[in-house]
């Protein structure tokens, strides 16, 4: 199985702030990485495919880079709204597999 | 509009059954593969199982082989999960979630919590 690790794990920010998440593959994942965002008690929204594009409607303040086993999610700048979990996600072998998440906290 | 609405959700002994459903609208139902994600109280997301459009190719996690069986009626817009021999570590919200065009999940239902206790 991939396994998927994420850093950090809890990351504190203040609005405004540029902040970049971290997620590492156990192995070759090429770009099918996607990433979403997730607020207590709701369903995970999703944000980013293909490890850098962009899903229609998500601000233009959140990117993706990265292929192969290293990938970065970015805000640029952090809104009140952007204050969540985020987890990534490969899908490009079964069994997919999750990160375990990044609380983004108010600093 | 995308909509997915979970039910059958409740509390199951462990060793019992359970048989969850996804409604779905919004959208071409019998055109998209479905997928089932769970997340434990307090924990991440785990992928469960997917469904591909014919309904006859099926994917599972370890976790959950060989007890979970997930299929669709794409006549009637409808995702299922059947769960057989619940143990407490199945207890978590599920979510159905649509499988998009890139293939990553860009819809998901609200999710319906199984709780598995005697």
């Amino acid at each position: 199985d991939i396994q998927m690790t994420q850093s950090p794990s809890t990351l504190s920010a203040s609005v405004g702030d540029r902040v970049t998440i971290t997620c590492r593959a156990s192995q070759s994942i090429s770009s099918w990485l996607a990433w979403y965002q997730q607020k207590p008690g709701k369903a995970p929204k999703f944000l980013i495919y293909k490890a850098s594009s962009l899903e229609s409607g998500v601000p233009s303040r959140f990117s993706g880079s990265g292929s192969g086993t290293e990938f970065t999610l970015t805000i640029s700048s952090l809104q009140p709204d952007d204050f969540a979990t985020y987890y990534c996600q490969q899908y490009s072998s079964y069994p997919y597999t999750f990160g375990q998440g990044t609380k983004l906290e108010i600093k | 509009e995308v909509q997915l609405l979970e039910s059958g959700g409740g509390l199951v002994q462990p060793g019992g059954s359970l048989k969850l459903s996804c409604a779905a609208s919004g959208f071409t139902f019998s055109d998209y593969a479905m997928s089932w994600v769970r997340q434990a109280p307090g924990k991440g997301l785990e992928w469960v199982s997917n469904i591909k459009t014919n309904g006859v190719s099926t994917y599972y996690g370890d976790s959950v082989k060989g007890r979970f069986t997930i299929s669709r009626d794409n006549s009637k817009n409808t995702l299922y999960l059947q769960m057989n021999s619940l143990r407490a570590e199945d207890t978590a919200v599920y979510y159905c979630a649509k499988r998009g065009v890139w293939e990553a999940f860009d819809s998901w239902g609200q999710g319906t919590l199984v709780t598995v206790s005697s």
